[in-house]
């Protein structure tokens, strides 16, 4: 079994502050995605991560997979209220036909006016 | 319109009972999961359905039963609750199963066991 660990798992901060989460594995992941989930709903998709070394930006948001392929991280830059939520980072390897996404635990993020 | 439909959003119910989820999807994809989400929120994979054939199948005692009926529905049916059984259910769905696939996932059903 994969295990992606989380860090931290619980962060609060204030508005216009920046932040990074972390994501971390002793495993090797052909890719990685990062979610977003808010109270009451179902998480939706941020980002996908394929190559190691790659930063892709989402408005105030970057997200970097390690070079090695085994971590990755999400930066928010001035981060707002609308941004509160559960981040999860969650990772595919190759088994077969069948790439099976594994999540990490999450970090619950709340961003405070 | 909805993309991923679960049903129903709440349950409440006893230890013993037998109690079931639905899930639709209208997106056109062909692979369904179920996922569960505990009290730590932990999002664990449980079954995977691609056009109807069972592909992801993980360590899940057999009283939880998934049944594909077309690609576009999975239920999920639960014999003999347990407390432990106590969780969010989320019903996802992929068009692109490989390694960059995106999951569309649905709002959750919220199962209570007492």
């Amino acid at each position: 079994t994969q295990l992606l660990e989380q860090s931290p798992q619980f962060l609060s901060i204030q508005e216009g502050e920046n932040l990074t989460v972390y994501c971390n594995s002793s495993s090797v992941f052909s890719s990685l995605q990062w979610y977003r989930q808010e109270p009451g709903e179902g998480p939706v998709l941020l980002v996908t991560v394929v190559t190691g070394g790659e930063v892709k930006k989402l408005k105030r948001l970057t997200f970097q997979f390690g070079d090695a392929r085994k971590d990755s991280s999400l930066h928010i830059t001035a981060a707002q209220p609308g941004d509160t939520g559960l981040y999860l980072c969650a990772g595919r390897n190759s088994g077969g036909s069948n790439y099976k996404l594994t999540f990490g635990k999450g970090t619950l993020l709340t961003v405070n006016p | 319109d909805t993309a991923v439909s679960q049903t129903p959003k709440y349950l409440v119910t006893q230890m013993g009972n037998d109690k079931s989820i639905k899930c639709e999807q209208n997106l056109g994809h062909d692979t369904m999961y179920w996922y569960k989400q505990d009290s730590k929120k932990f999002l664990k994979i449980m079954f995977s359905y691609n056009n109807k054939e069972l592909i992801i199948n993980e360590t899940v005692p057999n009283r939880f039963s998934p049944k594909s009926p077309d690609k576009a529905h999975l239920n999920l049916h639960i014999n003999s609750l347990e407390l432990g059984d106590s969780a969010v259910y989320f019903c996802a769905s992929t068009r692109d199963r490989g390694h960059t696939g995106e999951l569309f996932f649905g709002e959750g059903s919220r199962l209570t066991v007492l």
